[in-house]
């Protein structure tokens, strides 16, 4: 079956850091590739998404490319800030797995920022 | 706000019941998923309804049901609860159902079986 494996956590970096977070996937079909953000006490937010091989997705100075020769989607910032501290998850939807669109996550990676 | 309101925010209840969590979906939105957050399972689909018809199961028990009413909005029933069913259930709608669609998540309601 489809699941992604995320890199563990916690991560604490300073603000301005440098941030990766690896995920790798397995999937039967040809997924589209997303990661979500969960702030504390909220709801998860789409962060940003890649469709297809190559693609890359980008929001708020986060970055992510859909690497199929290695089943890969790291998620990368280049400065990060003390306001992007929260659990970030990678997750697939996988057009193989017979109807639906239901999203596998990985087990979520905890950012913790410090001044 | 992403639009998908869910209620309860938060349950406490007691092994043995049964309880109804809610989720009214983005307005437009035809498709409705259930998740269960757990600190153990992590974050697992449950089951989608699209348009009034179950569309997709996950893990689901049996002693879990769902459905989705001619307006849209959702109800997942919980019963026979266990110590263990305690975790936090999120709701999420989109537009579709393709594999691109972006998934909307309401806030969650926590629920503690005790």
């Amino acid at each position: 079956g489809d699941s992604v494996t995320q890199m563990e956590g916690p991560v604490t970096l300073s603000e301005e850091a440098f941030l990766t977070i690896n995920c790798t996937y397995t999937a039967t079909g040809y997924p589209s590739l997303f990661w979500y953000v969960q702030y504390p006490g909220e709801g998860l937010q789409l962060l940003l998404k890649a469709t297809k091989a190559d693609d890359k997705g980008s929001n708020k100075g986060f970055e992510a490319t859909y690497r199929k020769e290695t089943t890969s989607f790291h998620l990368e910032k280049g400065s990060v800030q003390v306001s992007d501290s929260a659990v970030y998850f990678c997750a697939l939807s996988d057009p193989g797995t017979g109807g639906g669109n239901k999203l596998t996550f990985g087990t979520g990676t905890q950012l913790k920022v410090e001044l | 706000d992403s639009g998908v309101t869910q209620t309860p925010k938060h349950l406490i209840t007691a092994t043995g019941q049964r309880v109804t969590l809610r989720c009214s979906p983005r307005s437009g939105d035809l498709s409705v998923y259930w998740y269960q957050q757990s600190l153990d399972q992590g974050l697992q689909f449950l089951i989608q309804y699209y348009n009034g018809e179950e569309r997709a199961k996950g893990n689901i028990l049996e002693r879990f049901s769902a459905q989705q009413f001619p307006d849209l909005h959702s109800e997942l029933n919980l019963s026979s609860l266990e110590l263990g069913d305690s975790a936090l259930y999120f709701c999420a709608s989109s537009p579709g159902q393709g594999v691109n669609t972006e998934a909307f998540f309401g806030q969650g309601t926590r629920l503690t079986v005790v």
